[in-house]
């Protein structure tokens, strides 16, 4: 069993709608991140959570640590929104290593 | 804005032929890695450096190595490459003491071979 799930793997939207992609991890954590790539593309990083609830533009990510669950949200979706969104985490003790969910492919139709 | 830089994009060699895939960076990272990442599978690292003069083995088995005689410059090298070598290359660095910092990745490296 991968120690970083997300669901769902695939998602397909219609432009304005609100997406949520949820990651539950099972060891202890000193941060989460959410990533994002698109096709052919490199990475970017979207958040670093360690607690709580960050937001930029239209992305909201919160993570509850005692449930070890993540959930990126993506408000009024876009086209240009279509990418994979990957959840990593820090392991507590792993030494700045990341370990990656198989991430979820995003697709936003017009 | 990130500063980080991969060379080559796309590679595409035979069999039997060495490569370095170059990886630099110029914001003084002192940590950099490199992943391994198969068409829709999960990224896995495969070698980590802290510093000048440290590199490690990371949690997947790879037949090739890297060096890190300067802060900026962590290049991966395949002595021999195999058709299973097939497959996007991600470098990636960080500052920082602590795990609380976020990785910044370089745009990766396709590798191909016939």
């Amino acid at each position: 069993k991968n120690e970083v799930e997300q669901s769902p793997q695939n998602l397909t939207a219609q432009e304005g709608e609100f997406i949520t992609i949820n990651c539950s991890y099972s060891v202890g954590i000193s941060a989460l991140h959410w990533l994002q790539q698109h096709p052919g593309g490199g990475i970017v990083s979207l958040f670093m959570l360690s607690s709580g609830k960050k937001k930029h533009g239209r992305l909201i990510a919160t993570i509850n640590i005692q449930e070890k669950h993540s959930s990126l949200h993506i408000t009024a979706s876009h086209p240009r929104d279509s990418a994979v969104y990957i959840c990593a985490v820090t392991i507590r003790g792993s030494n700045y290593k990341l370990t990656f969910g198989k991430g979820t492919l995003l697709t936003v139709n017009p | 804005e990130a500063d980080i830089y991969q060379t080559p994009r796309y590679l595409v060699i035979g069999t039997g032929k060495k490569i370095t895939l170059e990886c630099s960076q110029t914001m003084g990272h002192d940590k950099m890695y490199w992943y391994q990442q198969d068409p829709g599978m999960e990224l896995h690292l495969i070698h980590y450096s802290y510093g000048v003069n440290s590199t490690e083995k990371g949690d997947l088995s790879s037949e090739s190595t890297v060096s890190r005689i300067r802060t900026e410059h962590f290049p991966l090298t395949l002595e021999s490459a195999r058709p299973s070598h097939t497959s996007q290359y991600l470098c990636a660095s960080r500052s920082g003491v602590g795990d609380t910092y976020e990785q910044y990745f370089g745009p990766g490296t396709r590798l191909t071979v016939t």
